[in-house]
């Protein structure tokens, strides 16, 4: 079935280690996104990337990165992770002009 | 700032009955809306959506309103069934870099 993969599913992790969340898509998507989930306050987004080779900063891009090398592939990284980047991570592909988006399963992360 | 806002963090109908959902945003410059379904560990799902040029646009049970003078939208649904019982995210497209928005959602619990 054609869609978006996230690895892992879930992680929990010290303060201030590494850790790259992995998403990838098959439906050859140009544009390719990254949100977390917080209750009380939805879906932000991290960063995003509209085409190969290209990234930008969304509403809440701070401790985080990514990288698109190809298509498929959209990693996102924490660089040295915080308790306040607990949360659940979502990926995202997109097509066409109407904004909709397809969305991976989700990975839940929790830094201690 | 908010620039999406779902009031109602959650509603309660009986199956059978209506369900309405609200979204408020403060931003004109939003040339599409669209509503996402999520059920617990899944990803978000696309619902429907709606150009700022329109006024309402139906899809089976679905029905999504738009009021521009009043910066509201809403999702009827009818007639709800226990299925429906999920959080429901609205989402503002910005017209100028095709980003998506997302309100803070809200759960709907469909009772049998």
């Amino acid at each position: 079935i054609a869609g978006i993969t996230q690895a892992p599913t879930s992680q929990i992790l010290a303060a201030g280690r590494r850790m790259t969340l992995r998403c990838t898509q098959d439906m050859r998507h140009n544009a390719m996104y990254w949100y977390r989930q917080d209750l009380g306050l939805g879906l932000r987004l991290i960063h995003y990337s509209n085409t190969a080779g290209t990234t930008g900063k969304g509403e809440v891009p701070d401790g985080y990165s990514v990288s698109r090398a190809n298509t498929d592939d959209f990693p996102l990284t924490l660089a040295s992770a915080v308790p306040s980047q607990t949360s659940v991570y979502f990926c995202a592909s997109a097509t066409g002009n109407t904004g909709e988006l397809f969305f991976g399963e989700g990975s839940r992360l929790t830094v201690l | 700032d908010q620039q999406v806002k779902q009031n109602s963090p959650s509603l309660s109908v009986q199956e059978g009955r209506i369900s309405i959902l609200n979204c408020d945003y403060t931003n004109s410059m939003f040339d599409y809306f669209l509503w996402y379904k999520k059920y617990p560990a899944e990803g978000p799902t696309f619902l429907i959506s709606i150009s700022s040029i329109k006024d309402k646009n139906e899809d089976g049970r679905f029905t999504v309103f738009l009021n521009k003078s009043a910066k509201h939208l809403s999702l009827h649904i009818v007639p709800s069934q226990p299925g429906d019982s999920a959080v429901y995210f609205c989402a503002a497209r910005r017209s100028n870099t095709g980003k998506l928005i997302f309100g803070q959602g809200t759960t709907l619990q469909v009772k049998p």
